[in-house]
């Protein structure tokens, strides 16, 4: 059974700073792997999705990148702003399984 | 945003009482999803649906039943609704087969259900 873990569960960090969220997966047989934004009393939104042949994405300050054998995912927030404020999903999908597999979430602060 | 809305957003109800959230889409998107979020479990996947009248279960289908009529309506039921069952419950949406490289999910704003 495919399980996805998020390691900070909480970060808090001073405007300015570049991050780092950790998102690691017990089964590396993944078709993709997506990272999603989560405000509070909201719904998901997709920030970035890597195909299982596809070593990273970017899309603005944000990079995510995927080592499959490792069962490894970073997401890399450069220059991090107030707004970035949120929780941090990553879910993966998995061939043979219809459905993605979500970890439970970075909260992550950044203070003015 | 997709057009993705959900009804009703809030909802208190009593134990052993039937329930009823819909899920709507203007977008015309083929697959439908129900998923529950929970502190400590994240999201985890009801039900989903695959077309007009093609439904599947999740992994925690159990005390919930869909339907789906028409393309842009997803509706879940709590047959006879527990404490166990309150949870705040989104309904997303894709274009795409889940097995599909290049799929991604789009997400209704959640309907907060309390069962007393």
């Amino acid at each position: 059974k495919q399980e996805v873990t998020q390691i900070p569960a909480a970060l808090s960090v001073p405007e300015g700073e570049n991050l780092v969220l950790n998102c690691s997966f017990t089964d590396s047989a993944i078709y993709n792997l997506q990272w999603f934004r989560q405000d509070p009393g909201k719904g998901l939104t997709s920030l970035l999705l890597i195909q299982s042949s596809q070593r990273e994405q970017t899309s603005g300050r944000l990079n995510a990148s995927l080592d499959k054998s490792s069962g490894r995912s970073t997401l890399y927030i450069a220059a991090s702003q107030p707004g970035d404020s949120a929780t941090y999903l990553c879910a993966v999908s998995q061939g043979g399984s219809e459905k993605l597999v979500f970890g439970k979430g970075t909260k992550l602060t950044v203070n003015p | 945003d997709a057009g993705i809305t959900q009804s009703p957003r809030h909802k208190v109800t009593e134990t052993g009482t039937p329930v009823t959230l819909r899920c709507h889409q203007t977008e015309n998107h083929r697959y439908m999803y129900w998923y529950r979020q929970d502190p400590g479990h994240g999201l985890r996947l009801i039900h989903y649906s695959y077309g007009v009248k093609d439904t599947d279960k999740g992994e925690v289908s159990d005390g919930y039943s869909v339907s789906r009529s028409k393309t842009e309506d997803f509706l879940l039921t709590l047959e006879s609704a527990t404490s166990s069952q309150t949870s705040v419950y989104f309904c997303a949406i894709s274009e795409y087969p889940p097995l599909a490289r290049q799929e991604t999910q789009y997400f209704g704003p959640g309907t907060r259900l309390l069962v007393l």
